[in-house]
């Protein structure tokens, strides 16, 4: 089935520090990849559609200079949180689907990050 | 995309087959409506899709009401790791489109 990967799963780093968080395709081709964020105790909110090659597209509230987003191929979109603040601390999970209309979307792992 | 409703909360025994309901009185003709869960932790798993017809596959059954307003999820013999919350979403296209994730319903399945 259709396999997504991200990594890392768990980042702890200092206020005013940057964070890459990537996301994978392992086992198909993705044009379009969606970023979410969930703190505890709620529900996925999304935050951006990653589309590959070209630029992504931001939901209302979310700062597209910190969350900067780049899909450089079919198979590989990344999140860096720039300047982390404590405030961004949350749940990150990215999702992926193999492009057909009604073929279900299928999800990384997340990514804890922690900023200190 | 059409709004879901789905209780909050559910309990199931071990071995018993679960049942979630979800309601989506305002559905399109175009709309699918799409089941996922996320146990404590990880990524939202996908579960099982449908249109108009029933559905099953290795993990569950899916049964839409003849007029679409809602369907049911069921897990037909629940074990511990079943224990997750349930999302039901409704969209016209699950792949390509983002997806609005509710509040779903917490089953927890005990012993």
């Amino acid at each position: 089935g259709a396999v997504v990967s991200q990594h890392p799963s768990w980042v702890i780093c200092k206020s005013g520090t940057s964070v890459k968080i990537e996301c994978r395709s392992l086992d198909f081709q993705a044009t379009t990849m969606f970023w979410y964020r969930q703190f505890p105790k709620q529900s996925l909110m999304l935050m951006a559609t990653s589309n590959e090659g070209s630029k992504a597209t931001y939901e209302q509230g979310v700062e597209k200079d910190k969350f900067l987003i780049n899909h450089a191929s079919l198979t590989l979109s990344t999140l860096t949180v720039t300047s982390a603040h404590p405030e961004d601390s949350s749940f990150y999970i990215c999702s992926a689907s193999p492009g057909t209309l009604h073929q279900p979307q299928h999800f990384g792992d997340g990514t804890r990050l922690s900023i200190l | 995309d059409a709004k879901t409703t789905q209780p909050t909360s559910m309990d199931c025994a071990e071995g018993r087959a679960a049942n979630l309901p979800c309601n989506h009185s305002t559905i399109s003709g175009n709309e699918y409506v799409y089941w996922y869960r996320q146990i404590h932790s990880q990524g939202p798993q996908y579960i099982i899709h449908g249109l108009k017809n029933n559905e099953t596959n290795e993990m569950a059954s899916l049964i839409i009401t003849e007029d679409r307003k809602s369907s049911t999820l069921i897990l037909p013999h629940a074990t511990l790791r079943d224990t997750a919350v349930y999302y039901c979403i409704v969209t016209v296209t699950g792949g390509g489109n983002k997806l609005t994730f509710g509040t779903g319903t917490q089953l927890k399945v005990e012993l």
